[in-house]
């Protein structure tokens, strides 16, 4: 069945780079695009951007100077990389495929 | 960028009840290929979003048929025709159609 899962770190020093992987199986990345999603501690959902089945990508505007999205369909991963994280970064950070399948979600916090 | 608004904020039901939330879109969501991308998703505590409905009033694969989804352009409404328990948590109404991509605020269903 269709799983996503993400990792990374749950800590990042302010203005430093956080990178996620979302590993995914199921599925082939070259069938179907990857959004990433976040929410901040009792807060909304913020669409970050996407990776689509041909590799192109889409990003959020308010975003896209720190941030990237790639991946490497050998292995069914998609990665996030954000640079000159700010405390307000603080946010479970949630892969899915399309919107209907969604990882668990990885907590990352922003602190010294 | 699209604003979502959705009302109420928070509903308060007994179970058995029918319940309505309403989305507004401060511009219309019809694609030029002639789809409406505005979903609606649940989100539990503590669990990742889960797709209700998408494209307006299709329901996703498993979701039960109390619920539905209406609307058209810029005024959306999902439907609950008889709370269950299992309904309580947080729903929100997402748009595809123009980038970035955005969700509501959230609307809080508890048990009255």
């Amino acid at each position: 069945q269709v799983q996503l899962k993400e990792s990374g770190p749950g800590l990042v020093q302010p203005s430093e780079t956080l990178s996620l992987t979302c590993t995914v199986s199921g599925f082939s990345l070259t069938s179907y695009g990857v959004n990433w999603v976040r929410q901040p501690p009792g807060k909304g959902l913020e669409w970050m951007g996407t990776i689509w089945n041909d590799g192109s990508t889409d990003y959020n505007s308010a975003l896209k100077s720190r941030l990237s999205i790639s991946r490497d369909t050998s292995k069914s991963q998609v990665f996030l990389k954000m640079n000159s994280l700010q405390t307000e970064d603080t946010a479970i950070y949630l892969c899915a495929r399309g919107f209907a399948h969604w990882g668990q979600g990885v907590m990352v916090t922003v602190s010294s | 960028d699209v604003v979502l608004t959705q009302t109420p904020p928070t509903l308060s039901a007994t179970i058995g009840q029918s319940v309505s939330i309403s989305c507004r879109s401060s511009q219309s969501l019809l694609d030029s290929d002639g789809d409406t991308y505005l979903n609606w998703l649940l989100q539990r505590p503590g669990q990742s979003p889960q797709l209700l409905i998408y494209s307006v009033s299709n329901l996703e694969s498993g979701v039960p048929n109390r619920f539905s989804g209406s609307g058209s352009e810029t005024d959306f409404t999902l439907k609950i025709s008889g709370v269950e328990a299992e309904d309580l948590g947080v729903y929100y109404c997402m748009q595809a159609t123009h980038a970035p991509y955005t969700f509501g605020a959230g609307t809080k269903l508890e048990l009255k």
